[in-house]
């Protein structure tokens, strides 16, 4: 019954390495995203995915980001070579897919990693 | 593209003051939701609200919308110092499952004694 997880909670890493951020959904949500949330841009929407497959990755802002889901489940987003601008605290969230009883599939948000970029 | 403003983006208030937050968003949208963040944490859903002139209440918070003028407010009732939180609107955008919420600027709320 536990909510949505995400590992580290905490990363530092030199500029130009590549990093791994991990997020477990909420088991049955079908539906996971992934935010960022920064000083200077707010909160802002990165990814989202259905399933395995991300119809929307409109928010990633460059081609250093990716991400992917694997059984549906478990999401690794991937900077590689990152840059200072990177640092933010990136956040994950999970819902159930929309219609029925959940016609307005409420997103449930993990505790965020912290991301600094030295 | 949607925008979504709040204010004010800082707003300090005495115990047992009213205040109410602001948010407007700038095209149609099928929801809107309020959460709050304590700082070095996450996102905590306070209340969504779904159709023209829903309002919601819990506790000393009262949340209401109207579509029409695309715009939410979040009133403070006789604040207490557990207020103390960034407070953010987030409108949705619907693309066809997904829904993908766009954050307003948040409101950083201290209540003094």
């Amino acid at each position: 019954g536990a909510g949505v997880s995400q590992s580290p909670s905490n990363k530092v890493t030199e500029k130009g390495k590549d990093v791994e951020l991990r997020c477990d959904p909420i088991s049955g949500h079908t539906a996971l995203y992934w935010y960022r949330q920064s000083l200077g841009q707010g909160l802002e929407f990165l990814i989202y995915f259905q399933g395995n497959s991300a119809p929307d990755k409109s928010g990633l802002p460059s081609d250093r980001f990716s991400a992917e889901r694997t059984g549906g489940s478990v999401s690794t987003l991937t900077i590689q070579r990152t840059q200072q601008e990177d640092s933010a605290v990136y956040l994950c969230a999970s819902s159930r897919p929309a219609g029925g009883r959940h016609a307005y599939n409420e997103q449930f948000f993990g505790p965020g990693t912290r991301l600094t970029v030295l | 593209e949607l925008k979504v403003e709040q204010n004010p983006l800082f707003l300090s208030m005495q115990e047992g003051k009213n205040y109410t937050i602001y948010c407007n968003y700038s095209t149609t949208s099928d929801r809107l939701y309020w959460y709050r963040q304590d700082p070095g944490k996450s996102l905590e859903s306070l209340f969504v609200l779904l159709s023209n002139g829903a309002v919601k209440q819990e506790g000393r918070l009262m949340a209401s919308l109207d579509t029409k003028a695309r715009l939410s407010t979040l009133h403070i009732t006789a604040a207490v110092h557990d207020l103390s939180a960034t407070y953010f609107c987030a409108v949705v955008l619907n693309t066809g499952t997904a829904s993908k919420l766009t954050f307003g600027t948040g409101t950083r709320l201290q209540v003094t004694l």
